[in-house]
């Protein structure tokens, strides 16, 4: 069984800080990896996506691939109020077709 | 604008009740899925779609559960006979990377 994990929060960053997220996955041949954000009640919303290991910059948005330790996470830089939203995390396993697992999120609230 | 419309928004039916739930692309693709959100749990993947036929199904996907393209464009999600446990968000999604329609909220009642 394929898995992915994430901290449910909700992780607390107050207003301009940096929002450090983890996730981590069960299968070391994982192809693809993805965050996304989804607003209470909303669709999720594709922020990044990476399939190499290091670091992958997009605005404010960071995400950090280890293949190795089999961990993929996402900074926020200068968090933004707008920013509160939950952050999931979703691997494409290499063995398991072309749908994403995703992980549970982490809930993010950024204080003013 | 969205990568997919969903309709409707909301749908509430009766336990045992059929359910068409609607997406329309809005340029063609060859990936579409269908995953389901159950309120405060994880995104679930159901149903993959590719070149207008079934790619990859999840166990979730049993007989009650069918999906169409009746005509070439828009996609059908069909639940045949609800039950309690249907009730979550639908959403819609285009390619591999999962962009996301805006979601089918189902609630069984």
């Amino acid at each position: 069984q394929k898995e992915v994990e994430q901290n449910s929060g909700p992780l607390s960053v107050p207003e301009g800080a940096i929002a450090s997220l983890n996730c981590t996955y069960s299968d070391r041949v994982s192809q693809s990896f993805f965050w996304y954000r989804q607003y209470s009640g909303k669709s999720p919303e594709l922020i990044m996506s990476i399939y190499s290991n290091g670091d992958k910059e997009d605005g404010r948005f960071t995400a950090q691939l280890n293949k190795a330790s089999q961990y993929v996470s996402l900074l926020i830089r200068d968090s933004q109020p707008s920013d509160s939203a939950t952050y999931l995390c979703a691997v494409k396993y290499l063995a398991a077709g072309n749908k994403l697992t995703f992980g549970g999120g982490t809930r993010v609230l950024v204080k003013p | 604008e969205p990568e997919v419309t969903q309709t409707p928004s909301h749908q509430v039916t009766q336990m045992g009740q059929e359910v068409i739930l609607r997406c329309v692309p809005i340029s063609n693709h060859l990936y579409f899925y269908w995953y389901r959100q159950i309120l405060g749990q994880k995104v679930e993947f159901l149903v993959s779609f590719y070149n207008n036929e079934i790619s990859e199904k999840s166990e979730i996907f049993d007989d009650q559960f069918s999906v169409e393209r009746p005509d070439g464009s828009n996609f059908t999600l069909k639940i045949r006979s609800t039950k309690l446990e249907d009730s979550a968000m639908y959403f819609c999604a285009r390619a591999i990377e999962a962009f996301f329609g805006q979601g089918t909220r189902l609630t069984v009642v």
